[in-house]
């Protein structure tokens, strides 16, 4: 159980471009998703916290106008990170938190964006 | 302040038990977990322990936390070639609803 799945795994495009990144609880509904970002060799950076049907919690620094979060249902959230730049470029892994007491995340399989 | 230490590196010899160590700052968490990460991949959850147990067995991983000198260890017995990955310690900051994560320490196997 606690499965969550991302999509798509690894995605390249052109500088100006937007790109969406899928993150699914497959078998719970997820009440809360995170959205962290990894540089190489370093330990997650937590993006934003999504709360079905309300507006994202964004850490600081984090721009929300460049990075758009929607958690549409129990099982779906989206990330779109728009008029990419190379900078962007990174791995995004996505976490689901069920409505349990143990405050637990399942992660996501991760999804490298490569910004050209 | 919310932080978590570690090590960046360990190495042992396949069939020696690894000890990962971890240190945080908020005395309110109220659960530590581990994570396993491998090359390219996301984060899998490799065991939780709630703030007020001292320590959590599940078959070759070992838990243990004091909580007064808010340290976590997280023992891996009889390590294997495919335990080489990064562990993340992390701690729930339930005032936030979030998470916080340390570096990860990357656990590396030697014949």
């Amino acid at each position: 159980g606690a499965v969550v799945s991302q999509h798509p795994s690894r995605v390249i495009c052109k500088s100006g471009t937007s790109v969406k990144i899928e993150c699914r609880s497959l078998d719970f509904q997820a009440t809360t998703m995170f959205w962290y970002r990894q540089f190489p060799k370093q330990s997650l950076m937590l993006m934003a916290t999504s709360n079905e049907g309300s507006k994202a919690t964004y850490e600081q620094g984090v721009e929300k106008d460049k990075f758009l979060i929607n958690h549409a249902s129990l099982t779906l959230s989206t990330l779109t990170v728009t008029s990419a730049h190379p900078e962007d470029s990174s791995f995004y892994i996505c976490s689901a938190r069920g409505a349990g007491g143990t405050d637990t995340q399942y992660f996501g399989p991760g999804t490298r964006l490569t910004v050209l | 302040g919310e932080d978590v230490e570690q090590s960046l590196f360990l190495s042992v010899r396949e069939g020696d038990s690894s000890v990962i160590n971890c240190t945080y700052t908020d005395s309110s968490s109220t659960y530590l977990y581990w994570y396993k990460q491998e090359p390219g991949a996301g984060l899998q959850l490799l065991t939780y322990i709630f703030s007020n147990m001292d320590m959590k067995q599940d078959q070759r991983l070992t838990v243990l936390l004091n909580k007064k000198d808010k340290h976590l260890s997280l023992r891996i017995a009889d390590t294997q070639t495919g335990d080489s990955a990064i562990y993340f310690c992390a701690e729930s900051i339930s005032s936030a609803s979030k998470i916080i994560f340390g570096s990860g320490t990357r656990l590396s196997i030697r014949p």
